[in-house]
C-alpha cells in the first residue's frame, strides 16, 4: 500500500468555478477525513466518514462544500462557486480505528488557490 | 471548543542545541499526539501519549503528557537540520470524540 493519496496536489481556479478533490486511503481504514489548513495554521476539521457513512460535518463547511465516500472507498469533496477565502491545503487522512487515539496516516493534500 | 494552545509560534536555533516546545488546554484529553509537517506535505504522526504522565523516547525526541492530561511538552535533544519542520499536537477530547483537535504548531528552524 502506498498511503494516502491525494489528487491533484495542486489547484488554481477562477473565483466562481467549482471543483472537486480526490482521496484514496488506505485501503484497510474504514474512518477517512477532511481537514483544511491555511497558512500559519494547523489543520480545521472539515468532516469525516466511517465506511460510506458521513458521521460529522463541521460548520465550517458551508452549503457550497460536499463530500462523498461511495461504497466506502476513496472520497470526494467538491467546492462549489468558490471564493478566495477558499484558498488553503485540504487534506485528507485516514484511520483504520474509530478512536481518535490511533492516530491519522495524511496523505499530501491538495493546494487550492482561487485567483 | 476545546483548544490547544502551542508555543513558541516560531524557533530558530543552531545545530547541536537543545530545544523544548509546548502543548497547552484548560480541557482534558484523553490522548494526544505530536506531528511534524514538513512545507507542501501532510502531517505525519510521530507518537501518541496516552497516561497522564507518560514519557515516550523516540531517538533525540522526548514527549511528555501532563498528569492532569491537559498538556504536553516535546523536547528535542542536539537538533539537526533534518529536524525542521512544522511541529503539530493534536488532541483526542474526552469523552470518546472521534476526531482530533489540532493546534497552529511551533515552526522549527534548525541552522547548520
Amino acid at each position: 500500500d502506498t498511503g494516502v493519496s491525494q489528487n491533484p496536489r495542486h489547484k488554481i481556479t477562477k473565483r466562481g468555478q467549482n471543483v472537486t478533490f480526490r482521496c484514496d486511503p488506505i485501503s484497510e481504514h474504514n474512518r477517512l477525513y477532511w481537514y483544511r489548513q491555511t497558512l500559519g495554521q494547523g489543520p480545521e476539521f472539515l468532516t469525516y466518514f466511517q465506511n460510506e457513512a458521513q458521521l460529522e460535518k463541521s460548520r465550517l463547511l458551508s452549503d457550497r462544500f460536499s463530500a462523498e465516500r461511495p461504497k466506502g472507498s476513496f472520497s470526494t469533496l467538491e467546492i462549489q462557486r468558490t471564493e478566495q477565502g477558499d484558498s488553503a491545503m485540504y487534506l485528507c487522512a485516514s484511520s483504520p480505528r474509530t478512536e481518535a487515539n490511533y492516530g491519522y496516516t495524511f496523505g499530501s493534500g491538495t493546494r487550492l488557490t482561487v485567483v | 471548543t476545546q483548544l490547544l494552545e502551542q508555543s513558541p509560534q516560531f524557533l530558530s536555533i543552531q545545530e547541536g542545541e537543545n530545544l523544548t516546545v509546548y502543548c497547552n488546554s484548560s480541557s482534558v484529553f484523553s490522548s494526544l499526539q505530536w506531528y511534524r509537517q514538513e512545507p507542501g506535505e501532510g502531517p505525519v504522526l510521530l507518537v501518541t501519549v496516552v497516561t497522564g504522565g507518560e514519557v515516550k523516547k523516540l531517538k533525540r525526541l522526548t514527549f511528555q503528557f501532563g498528569d492532569a492530561r491537559k498538556d504536553s511538552s516535546l523536547h528535542i535533544t542536539a537538533a539537526q537540520p533534518g529536524d525542521t519542520g512544522l511541529y503539530l499536537c493534536a488532541g483526542a477530547p474526552q469523552g470518546g470524540s472521534e476526531k482530533l483537535v489540532f493546534g497552529k504548531g511551533t515552526k522549527l528552524t534548525v541552522n547548520p
